[in-house]
């Protein structure tokens, strides 16, 4: 089962590019890599998600290194609004009835500093 | 686009009283799931399904029960709640495959005394 580990919390200076990063060094060749967000007590949020190559949309980017064994969001200018827990998670984790389960670890409380 | 909707937002029990709390998504999505997340903590599976009549496990299902009967609806039950169970509840959903997203509820608030 992949697994995944991030820094329990980090603190980015607004306007700057905050750099989160995720080790997943189990990931197996077909798991995707899925970066979430939860601000204050609301549901997740979809951020991105990407298998090998680099990924960017209207949020975030998303780089995977060669062996895709660590990933790192970026998010090229921290606002006060992306103060949030921020979580890393690889394709679902196959359960007992042969189906899969999305699980969540602890996350990345990213504080973005005025 | 409702997306998906969980009932009620707040609730309190006492201890020993049972309880349903209702998730609904309007976007015909195959996979359901329940987290429970405490304060503090991160978000812990409870019970998950890939479609009507189809359940499993997830990281903490003692106390809960699920059942889904329709795509649309996946309710979790708490037969007799402890406060231990004292967290907040989220829903999710997704397509089938390998490459779609959760889209997740506001959450309940539950507080059992």
């Amino acid at each position: 089962d992949a697994k995944t580990t991030q820094p329990p919390s980090m603190d980015c200076a607004e306007g700057r590019a905050a750099n989160l990063p995720c080790n997943h060094s189990t990931i197996s060749g077909n798991e995707y890599v899925y970066w979430y967000r939860q601000i204050h007590s609301q549901g997740p949020q979809y951020i991105i998600h990407g298998l090998k190559n680099n990924e960017t949309n209207e949020m975030a980017s998303l780089i995977i290194t060669e062996d895709r064994k660590s990933s790192t969001l970026i998010l090229p200018h921290a606002t006060l609004r992306d103060t949030a827990v921020y979580y890393c998670i690889v394709r679902p984790v196959k359960g007992t009835s042969g189906t899969y389960k999305y699980i969540f670890g602890t996350g990345t409380r990213l504080k973005v500093l005025a | 686009n409702a997306g998906v909707t969980q009932t009620p937002k707040f609730q309190v029990l006492k201890t020993g009283q049972s309880m349903t709390l209702q998730c609904a998504q309007d976007m015909n999505h195959e996979y359901m799931s329940w987290y429970r997340q405490d304060p503090g903590m991160g978000l812990r599976l409870i019970h998950y399904s890939v479609g009507a009549g189809i359940t499993d496990q997830g990281e903490v299902p003692n106390g809960y029960n699920v059942s889904r009967s329709t795509t649309e609806d996946f309710p979790l039950r708490l037969l007799s709640a402890a406060p231990s169970q004292t967290s907040v509840y989220f829903c999710a959903s997704r397509r089938g495959g390998a490459n779609e997203k959760l889209f997740f509820g506001s959450g309940t608030q539950l507080s059992v005394l």
